[in-house]
């Protein structure tokens, strides 16, 4: 099966500094993968959506890279703030369009 | 972007009872919905896929008649939890797809059984 892996100890950078989170997968070949924020007690909020064919896409303060041969996405947040901390969730969209999210990696930017 | 409403936000029920989750796409049909399931600090677990119109596809371990589910709409499924125990006590989100690409995921429903 599967095997999707995001660094659980906490990432804890100092405001306005570059956070990069790391997805890991092993087993698969996904078409796509995307990334999500989730707050404390709430759903996931979609991010952004990378294909296999990209190696990077970006959103305002957001860039991701997706390597297929290292199986690998990084996930950066630029000009960090205090209002991004969260946790980041990477999910894997597999047959069927079923998603199947890695443990996902908490984020604390601090002022 | 696309809104999925999940209700209740919060239920408490009696070991035994049953309990109905209803997640509705607000602004958008969707054919395919998903319900997972949160543990603290864990990842979501999928329990089940939920198709408009037909028989929803439950993962390996998950009970199909423990966790009844529902798409009778292209609006609206519904999740429920039958004879419900203590260690049925979770975090349930609901997802719908949004043109087969983006899952939009409801705001979550906190379990607790007593």
């Amino acid at each position: 099966s599967q095997k999707i892996e995001q660094n659980s100890e906490a990432l804890n950078i100092q405001e306005g500094k570059t956070a990069t989170l790391t997805c890991n997968y092993t087993n698969y070949s996904p078409a796509y993968l995307q990334w999500y924020r989730q707050d404390p007690g709430r759903g996931p909020v979609f991010l952004l959506l990378i294909r296999e064919n990209e190696k990077e896409k970006r959103k305002e303060r957001l860039k991701v890279t997706f390597d297929t041969t290292l199986k690998q996405s990084l996930f950066h947040i630029t000009a960090s703030q205090p209002a991004d901390s969260a946790t980041y969730l990477c999910a894997l969209v597999g047959n069927f369009n079923k998603f199947y999210f890695g443990s996902g990696t908490k984020l604390n930017v601090k002022p | 972007g696309a809104v999925v409403s999940q209700h209740p936000s919060r239920v408490i029920c009696k070991s035994g009872t049953s309990v109905k989750i209803e997640c509705r796409s607000l602004d958008f049909q969707a054919t395919t919905m998903f319900w997972y399931r949160q543990f603290p600090k864990q990842s979501l677990m999928l329990m089940a896929t939920s198709n408009e119109g037909s028989k929803a596809t439950y993962e390996q371990g998950v009970e199909k008649d423990k966790f009844l589910i529902n798409h009778a709409s292209l609006t609206l499924s519904t999740l429920t939890v039958t004879s419900a125990h203590p260690e049925d006590s979770s975090f349930y989100i609901c997802s719908a797809l949004f043109r087969n690409t983006e899952a939009f995921f409801g705001q979550g429903t906190r379990l607790t059984v007593v």
